[in-house]
């Protein structure tokens, strides 16, 4: 199993520009999220999805949207990139939405916006 | 919503020593605990988790963490640090009870010396 992959690892946008940031597990995992990590502020959770279809926002989704078309891809887009959106990225999937706490992360993307 | 505090942005110590990294929570019911590490460069990774029962649970590589309701703790320890535990340590709880998302502490940088 490749387990949780992320693609690209670096990326650098221009203000305004959009792009997605592709999330793929190949463990069949119900519940995927992503979080933005920044330096003094630990891990916060953009968005979610407790399986296929099924989407819901967390602690900071304003400028991100998601989508979850299959069980193992959950990609995340940004619409229209702001400096305030450099950060390091991590997607990360669970077994199933009881066990979402059993979190299985992956490498991450560095996102700069100049 | 419940949080984690980690009181210790960076620790530094000795290959060999004991370890003890602190979390404290604010949870109005029983919680639910978690200690995941973060090597450089890498994504997250459970260490270890708390859910009822046992106050003292083990982890993987050699750590564990105590649970202290009369203190609102739940500290992560290990006898004798190696220079591969290097890494940065985050704290976590579930954000209410019954929700599906994972609050994380800030986390504490783990340095050790020769």
């Amino acid at each position: 199993n490749a387990g949780v992959t992320q693609t690209p690892k670096f990326q650098v946008l221009k203000t305004g520009q959009s792009m997605t940031l592709q999330c793929a597990q190949d463990m069949n995992h119900e519940y995927m999220s992503w979080y933005r990590q920044d330096p003094g502020m630990g891990l916060r959770l953009i968005h979610y999805s407790v399986g296929a279809g099924i989407t819901d926002q967390g602690e900071v989704p304003n400028g991100y949207n998601v989508s979850r078309s299959t069980t193992e891809d959950f990609p995340l887009r940004l619409l229209s990139a702001a400096p305030s959106q450099t950060s390091v990225y991590f997607c990360a999937s669970s077994p199933t939405r009881l066990r979402h706490h059993e979190q299985y992360f992956g490498p991450g993307t560095r996102l700069t916006v100049t | 919503a419940q949080s984690v505090t980690q009181p210790d942005i960076h620790i530094t110590v000795s290959e060999g020593a004991s370890l003890e990294l602190r979390c404290n929570y604010s949870y109005g019911a029983t919680p639910y605990l978690f200690w995941y590490v973060q090597s450089p460069g890498q994504g997250l990774q459970l260490l270890l988790k708390y859910f009822s029962g046992d106050t003292l649970v083990q982890g993987i590589k050699g750590f564990e963490a105590e649970f202290k309701r009369s203190q609102s703790s739940f500290n992560l320890r290990k006898p004798s640090v190696h220079w591969s535990d290097a890494a940065e340590y985050f704290c976590a709880v579930p954000s209410n009870f019954g929700n599906e998302k994972l609050t994380f502490g800030t986390g504490t940088r783990l340095t050790i010396i020769p």
